[in-house]
């Protein structure tokens, strides 16, 4: 059965420098999401990405955040420049249309230092 | 705003004995309610959502508008079922999902 993979599964880095988590979401899938966990939180959505725009995007979602879709597989999250307040547990997920089931990877650990 | 309000972080039960986990919610307007689970050490997976009146390893929920709730029953939980549990929803045109804190169910031998 096909599946979203995230890539790395953990990324350490220091706070203001730059990171790129990766997603490969299902082949057929249309819509593309952004969710994270910060522990002990709920799980938040942060952005949507449908037909290579931002379709929804919550308050979280600000200008040190961006997403791409550079080819026709990848799709990622950047955070410009990261703080302390960023280390999460940040989910991708994929949904084959716009209200069908959102099918989750397993997730990338950010810790920033 | 919606808001998904899952009131129990822990629930424990024996094999064999009936489990409800509780969850409500705030919304005006008539919302998509769903079930996720997370095994240990695995990712987030769809359980049920109520438009499709299924039941999945016999669990089911009933959406009460009237108590806006959408609590998850099973008859006779299993070891199996130990996992966390999110209660979230989809309301108002949004594609995003809104989730509850999560209740960690542990079943007993």
């Amino acid at each position: 059965e096909p599946e979203v993979t995230q890539t790395p599964s953990h990324q350490v880095t220091q706070m203001g420098q730059e990171v790129i988590l990766r997603c490969v979401p299902i082949s057929n899938h249309l819509y593309f999401y952004w969710y994270r966990q910060i522990l002990g939180q709920k799980v938040e959505f942060l952005v949507s990405f449908y037909n290579n725009e931002i379709s929804e995007k919550s308050e979280i979602f600000d200008d040190q955040f961006s997403v791409e879709r550079p080819d026709g597989s990848n799709f990622t999250l950047k955070i410009r420049s990261t703080k302390l307040e960023d280390s999460a547990m940040y989910f991708c997920a994929s949904s084959r249309t716009r209200l069908s089931e959102q099918y989750f990877g397993p997730g990338t650990r950010l810790t920033v230092t | 705003a919606q808001r998904v309000t899952q009131p129990e972080k822990l629930l424990s039960v024996f094999k064999g004995a009936p489990v409800e986990l509780k969850c409500n919610y705030s919304y005006s307007g008539s919302p998509e309610l769903f079930w996720y689970v997370q095994y240990s050490r695995q990712r987030l997976q769809l359980l049920l959502r109520h438009i499709s009146r299924e039941s999945i390893k016999g669990f089911t929920a009933d959406l009460n508008k009237g108590e806006t709730s959408f609590h998850l029953k099973k008859p006779f939980a299993q070891e199996e079922d130990s996992a966390m549990y999110y209660c979230a929803l989809i309301a108002g045109g949004s594609e995003k999902l809104v989730f509850g804190k999560g209740t960690k169910l542990t079943v007993n031998p």
